[in-house]
């Protein structure tokens, strides 16, 4: 399996601060993801990134922003935090050349806007 | 886009009885199912899945199927054991350059 990690676990912050996760892998895989997890509505999709130089927007990308600063490195940001922001993220990879698209996710970060 | 709905949200039994979660999808077009499983305080791991061209594919005590005509694939567990007990997500994909959608989620308990 991929090794995703995701900085910080655990984060609480106040509403109106900027806030920077992080993650990063060391599979070499192609594609990262950035999820969020709300109970009963199961995982969103923020943004994804099939390379460094591509970026693209998911579900419920609005209040959140990305970098893919390597192939192994993709941060999402949340310019300014509401409290709706209040949720589990997941970090994501993949590899375009597997056979199914098997997506790998990291621990999560637990995020809490006061 | 697509939908997928998967019921139920909660499902306990006891250990060794079946343990069965559907899911329905919308979009026709979708042709890859995977599940994944997350244990408390850990991210989704897949555990299995089946594509379209076939209508069940098995795993030792897991097992999926599909029928494409009603939009809708289940898991089963056989012999569930207290390890089995996590959230479990179906998601649909209609090709390789699309996403997956995410059911949201069954809460799975196995009582000793």
């Amino acid at each position: 399996d991929a090794d995703v990690t995701q900085t910080p676990r655990n984060r609480i912050t106040k509403t109106g601060k900027r806030i920077m996760l992080e993650c990063s892998q060391t599979k070499g895989h192609d594609r990262m993801y950035w999820y969020r997890q709300d109970p009963g509505l199961g995982l969103r999709l923020i943004y994804y990134s099939f390379d460094v130089k591509d970026i693209n927007k998911g579900e419920i990308s609005d209040g959140y922003s990305v970098s893919r600063q390597a192939q192994a490195k993709f941060s999402l940001s949340l310019e300014s935090a509401i409290p709706n922001q209040t949720a589990l993220y997941f970090c994501a990879t993949s590899w375009t050349g597997g056979a199914a698209d098997t997506q790998y996710f990291g621990p999560g970060t637990r995020l809490t806007v006061l | 886009g697509e939908n997928v709905e998967q019921h139920p949200s909660t499902l306990s039994v006891q250990e060794g009885d079946s343990a069965v979660i559907k899911c329905t999808y919308s979009d026709s077009a979708s042709n890859y199912f995977p599940w994944y499983k997350q244990e408390l305080g850990k991210g989704p791991q897949l555990i299995i899945d089946i594509r379209s061209n076939v209508g069940e594919k098995k795993d030792q005590r897991i097992a999926v199927t599909l029928n494409k005509t009603a939009k809708h694939f289940s898991l089963h567990i056989t012999e569930t054991q207290p390890e089995d007990s996590a959230v479990y997500f179906c998601a649909a994909r209609i090709n390789a350059g699309n996403m997956l959608t995410f059911g949201g989620g069954t809460r799975l308990m196995v009582k000793p």
